[in-house]
């Protein structure tokens, strides 16, 4: 079955370390996004990319970095910077190329981080 | 920019009530419009979609209308149950097409009790 796998479901970091969020597709879509959720809050758009080897900046990208080195994978670096990282990380993917501009995007189950 | 306005929650509703949650949104140009649901501990899944004026989306007895004079989008359900218990989100896209990133509302937690 296609979809979007998010790795881990928890995590758990100290102060101060780096930790970094999987994100695959098997949906062979082109653009994939990572949003944070916190309670009342909604969801908050961190980064995403349209395209491989290209990526921007969302609404609230300071303390995260990215990759898109393949179709596939779209991994979020949680840096030491990031102030207050603890929260409820979507990854999502949608199709944008011509003859499949639905704009629906398709989630992940979530990662949970949590910083001790 | 483009945002999306949600009725605040939590609401709560006996199992079989009428459901309204409202959705105004402010978007330059022709956005597409959806509903997305949340259960507890999972992503979210879209639960209907309308990409233009007066188009009305639908899915397991929930239905919303796009309703451009009005910039709104407001979900509905005649009879509600217990699994609709949810968080739901209103969302657009800045252009038809669903080129640009989704805005989404800050979400309307329900709760249906029996």
């Amino acid at each position: 079955d296609g979809g979007i796998t998010q790795s881990p479901k928890y995590l758990f970091r100290k102060e101060g370390q780096n930790v970094t969020l999987s994100c695959e597709q098997n949906l062979n879509h082109d653009a994939m996004y990572w949003y944070r959720q916190d309670p009342g809050q909604g969801l908050r758009l961190i980064y995403y990319s349209q395209i491989v080897n290209d990526f921007q900046k969302g609404d609230i990208a300071e303390g995260y970095s990215v990759s898109r080195e393949k179709k596939e994978s779209f991994p979020l670096t949680v840096t030491s910077a990031q102030k207050n990282p603890t929260a409820f990380y979507l990854c999502a993917s949608r199709q944008t190329s011509p003859g499949h501009r639905t704009g629906e995007l398709f989630f992940g189950e979530g990662s949970r981080l949590t910083v001790l | 920019g483009d945002s999306v306005t949600q009725m605040e929650g939590p609401v709560t509703l006996s199992e079989e009530a009428f459901l309204t949650i409202n959705c105004t949104y402010t978007a330059t140009g022709y956005p597409s419009l959806f509903w997305y649901v949340q259960y507890p501990g999972e992503g979210l899944q879209l639960l209907l979609k309308a990409t233009k004026a007066d188009d009305k989306g639908s899915n397991k007895g929930f239905e919303a209308t796009y309703r451009k004079e009005t910039t709104s989008f407001h979900l509905e359900k005649g009879s509600v149950q217990v699994s609709d218990s949810a968080v739901y989100f209103c969302a657009l896209s800045g252009d038809r097409f669903g080129n640009e990133k989704l805005t989404f509302g800050t979400g309307t937690r329900l709760t249906i009790i029996p």
